[in-house]
């Protein structure tokens, strides 16, 4: 079965310190791998995203990095800050042919809250 | 705002009756998607139009959902005989086929089925 699963769950940092979310996943045939940023109560937005053949992708103070050999990524946030507070969800596509939709399969989420 | 919107964005009903939500994708976008978020999940795939065309519906579709997009536009999803358990976020989300990789996400419109 396609699977994503993020950890940790949750996660509290002090503003402007560092961190760093994980995905592993078991979804194939791979395609891509995205990072979304959702807010409470809104739409996610996506931060990277990343083909099997990309290491690494950064977005401002996101990075993300991707090791399609052993199925892991990883988003980094460098100085955090109060507005970063969110639920940050790893999302991997499988390989479609055509008019095919590839399929999103998502992770459940890690809830970051950013305190001052 | 050129984005996707969605329309209510908060719905509550009582359980048995029917209710419908709109999507308007990005102007451009030929391909949407709808998708169902509950509390601490992920979203997770409900259905897939291209232009007009319904080319995929996942197995959470039960016979009590039904989505168009009549033409090519701006799509509706129905949901009749409402359930407790279909209280959930139900997310929009459209994309270009020139870049099938990202897909850009509505506000969501929150059901709660009382």
């Amino acid at each position: 079965k396609n699977q994503v699963e993020q950890s940790p769950q949750s996660l509290i940092i002090l503003e402007g310190k560092n961190c760093t979310l994980q995905c592993n996943y078991t979804v194939s045939p791979f395609s891509n791998l995205r990072w979304y940023k959702q807010d409470t109560g809104r739409g996610p937005v996506s931060l990277t995203i990343m083909t099997f053949s990309e290491n690494t992708k950064s977005n401002g103070r996101y990075t993300a990095t991707l090791d399609a050999d052993t199925k892991q990524s990883s988003l980094h946030i460098t100085a955090s800050q109060l507005s970063d507070s969110a639920s940050y969800i790893c999302v991997v596509s499988v390989h479609a042919g055509g008019t095919s939709y590839g399929k999103l399969t998502f992770g459940q989420g890690t809830i970051l809250t950013v305190h001052p | 705002d050129t984005g996707v919107s969605q329309d209510p964005r908060h719905k509550i009903t009582k359980r048995g009756q029917n209710v419908t939500f709109r999507c308007d994708p990005i102007s451009e976008h030929n391909r949407l998607y709808w998708y169902r978020q509950t509390l601490g999940q992920g979203p997770e795939f409900l259905t897939y139009f291209q232009n007009e065309a319904q080319l995929e519906k996942s197995r959470l579709l039960s016979d009590r959902f039904s989505a168009e997009r009549p033409k090519g536009s701006f799509s509706t999803l129905e949901i009749q005989r409402t359930e407790q358990g279909d209280s959930a976020m139900y997310l929009c989300a459209s994309s270009s086929s020139g870049n099938r990789y990202e897909q850009y996400f509505g506000p969501g419109t929150r059901l709660t089925v009382t």
